[in-house]
């Protein structure tokens, strides 16, 4: 059974402009969460996708947006970067939550630094 | 909005010692996540506690729920230095789907020889 992966492991970029990241679910995995974790801080829930469509969006500016796959892998974009978007940003993926454990399984996370 | 605490933010243990981590929240649920995060790593699922009263453990730590105090408390017993991380409690709403988690702080633990 394949883990969580995210690419890429590490980014610098510029204040302005726009990034894109990427995550590989869990096999058998068709709900992918994406969260913020800034340094010293717990990871803040970003939003989720499930079955290629929007599940659910935290309290993030619309700069923010996000994509699901027919595989089921997802990406997080970013546009008009700004120094406080430097974060660890992690993905998880779980299965629906009727009649499962609601258990989700974060991958190693992407580091973005905005200079 | 929901609030998820955790107290204390920081932990300083001798080897051998016990120790309790709170972790209150403000909204009903009966989902409750403890995460372990050691420095620059992801999060390390430790226990999924679903139900009041819910109560895990493996090895020395050992994980309870009380929905209707909305508090759940990690236990550390005979502390190791191997145990020295961050623990994030994390809560899932009733009113979402799943899998929609709320982080607290997390806890700063430090196990000294």
């Amino acid at each position: 059974e394949t883990g969580v992966t995210q690419s890429p492991t590490h980014l610098i970029k510029t204040r302005g402009q726009q990034v894109t990241l990427r995550c590989s679910s869990q096999s058998g995995h068709n709900t992918v969460s994406w969260y913020q974790q800034a340094l010293g801080q717990g990871p803040q829930f970003i939003f989720q996708y499930y079955r290629e469509e929007e599940n659910g969006r935290g309290n993030f500016p619309p700069r923010f947006s996000g994509l699901q796959f027919p595989n089921y892998s997802s990406e997080l974009n970013v546009n008009a970067l700004e120094l406080d978007d430097s974060a660890l940003y992690l993905c998880a993926s779980s299965t629906p939550p009727a009649g499962a454990t609601y258990e989700q399984y974060f991958g190693p996370g992407t580091r973005l630094t905005v200079t | 909005e929901l609030k998820v605490e955790q107290n204390p933010l920081f932990l300083s243990m001798q080897e051998g010692k016990n120790y309790t981590i709170y972790c209150n929240y403000s909204t009903t649920s009966d989902r409750l996540y403890w995460y372990r995060q050691d420095p620059g790593k992801s999060l390390e699922s430790l226990f999924v506690l679903l139900s009041n009263g819910a109560v895990k453990q493996e090895g020395r730590l050992m994980a309870s729920l009380d929905t209707k105090a909305r508090l759940s408390t990690l236990h550390i017993t005979a502390a190791v230095h191997d145990l020295s991380a961050t623990y994030f409690c994390a809560v899932d709403p009733e009113e979402t789907s799943g899998s929609r988690l709320t982080f607290g702080e997390g806890t700063q633990l430090t196990v000294n020889p």
